[in-house]
């Protein structure tokens, strides 16, 4: 049972665009929402987080959003740099305290 | 270093033979997490310790698999009697909180022939 779901496993955005990264996730009791960028052949590195008691978290280039009653959040990256080509990973937990529940990746590519 | 670190990156292996990695958390984070990832996947959680005290086991565990942490600092992981199911990339990640914001090590790469 898949608790967070990425449904795109791919995206191609050309430099200086937004890219737009969707989450779903099933499990109402949620209540805290990460996204993590991973380069191959390395661990995942925290991009940014939000509480389910906001809708959005800002910071630099990356915003959050946070639909709970669609149970849907987002990523977005404002301008796209080619740096930014990578896989990014949805993650969720119960509490602040919990393991975090991951999507399967959705793999970003930034062209010039 | 102030990043979470693992040993070995890589270890190639014989079905039926036993391995064991290590982490090195963050030195002031109190929790610790390991995960395993295969192609395709996002991480999946295997089990967590608070200090030296492991508070959670996924089914994920098999009864092959042990974790300990025995002084709340370094944590390490054994698969006993490895099969080619095993192969897989294990992650270890710290935390101290107040947000459930893990910071992940680069991973060891087990491969069993």
């Amino acid at each position: 049972d898949q608790q967070v779901k990425q449904n795109s496993p791919s995206l191609s955005v050309q430099e200086g665009r937004i890219s737009i990264l969707n989450c779903d996730y099933t499990n109402s009791m949620f209540d805290y929402f990460l996204w993590y960028k991973k380069y191959p052949a390395e661990g995942p590195t925290f991009l940014i987080s939000i509480s389910s008691i906001k809708d959005k978290n800002e910071d630099g280039r990356f915003t959050v959003f946070l639909n709970k009653s669609a149970k849907h959040l987002s990523l977005h990256i404002v301008p796209s740099q080619p740096g930014d080509s990578a896989v990014y990973f949805c993650a969720a937990s119960e509490d602040n305290t919990d393991k975090l529940i991951f999507g399967t990746g959705t793999r970003l590519q930034v062209f010039p | 270093d102030t990043g979470v670190s693992q040993d070995p990156r890589h270890k190639i292996t014989k079905r039926g033979q036993n391995v064991t990695f290590r982490c090195d958390p963050i030195s002031e984070h109190n929790r610790l997490y390991w995960y395993r990832q295969t192609l395709g996947q996002g991480p999946e959680f295997l089990t967590y310790f608070q200090n030296e005290a492991q508070l959670e086991k996924s089914r994920l565990l098999s009864d092959r698999f042990s974790a300990e942490r025995p002084k709340g600092s370094f944590s390490t992981l054994e698969i006993q009697r490895t099969e080619q199911g095993d192969s897989a990339m294990y992650l270890c990640a710290s935390w101290t909180g107040p947000y459930n914001e893990q910071f992940f090590g680069p991973g060891t790469r087990l491969t069993v022939l």
